[in-house]
């Protein structure tokens, strides 16, 4: 039971583009939800995250949105950079159930 | 401060044995999650603890067991291994206690192989 879906494996970028990396939650209960950054070799580090009474948060050059009538966020990354290149997990997570559940990945490449 | 400590780093264990995973959570906090994640898959959600109590789990057989500790420290318990439970085995604490709205730290893993 998939309850968090990043469709997309990979996504392949220019250094100084813009990157993309959509999910979608098929749980009407999460309400927190989360991005981590994952290098080979070692754990998730997190990297932002937002409630669900916001539609955006920003922090430095990440920005997540969030459209809840669509169940659906996106992780965007302005300007990508070499050192981006790492695979992303979406995570959410519900009020007083605070296990988080994961997306299987996106595997960003910022080629320079 | 110390992060998410987890140990051993890698274990090679034959099929039908047990293996026993440890985790130490950073300092304070009292939760404690427990992920699979195999060959080309994702995070998958095994257990979760806080306060000494297992809160939830996910969607694996009973063989896959753990415990909190008062120090909040936990064991993952795998037996009777099949090849499939091949994976890492990523261990994450947070600050549950008050705050349900944070981010959990992840370990470095654990690297469990079966033979």
């Amino acid at each position: 039971d998939q309850q968090v879906k990043q469709n997309s494996p990979s996504l392949s970028v220019q250094e100084g583009r813009i990157s993309i990396l959509n999910c979608d939650y098929t749980n009407s209960m999460f309400d927190y939800f989360l991005w981590y950054k994952k290098y080979p070799a070692e754990g998730p580090t997190f990297l932002i995250s937002i409630s669900s009474i916001k539609d955006k948060n920003e922090d430095g050059r990440f920005t997540v949105f969030l459209n809840k009538s669509a169940k659906h966020l996106s992780l965007h990354i302005v300007p990508s950079q070499p050192g981006d290149s790492a695979v992303y997990f979406c995570a959410a997570s519900a009020y007083n159930n605070n296990d988080m559940r994961f997306g299987a990945g996106t595997r960003l490449t910022v080629k320079p | 401060e110390a992060g998410v400590t987890q140990s051993p780093t890698h274990l090679i264990k034959t099929r039908g044995q047990q293996a026993t995973l440890r985790c130490s959570p950073i300092s304070g906090h009292t939760s404690v999650y427990w992920y699979q994640q195999a060959l080309g898959l994702g995070l998958q959600f095994l257990l979760w603890y806080d306060e000494g109590e297992e809160r939830n789990r996910g969607n694996f057989p009973p063989r896959f067991s753990g415990r909190q500790f008062p120090n909040y420290s936990s064991e993952l318990n795998v037996n009777a291994l099949e090849l499939e439970d091949s994976a890492l085995y990523l261990c994450a604490s947070s600050l549950y206690r008050d705050r349900p709205y944070t981010e959990a730290f992840f370990g470095q893993g654990t690297r469990l192989t079966v033979v």
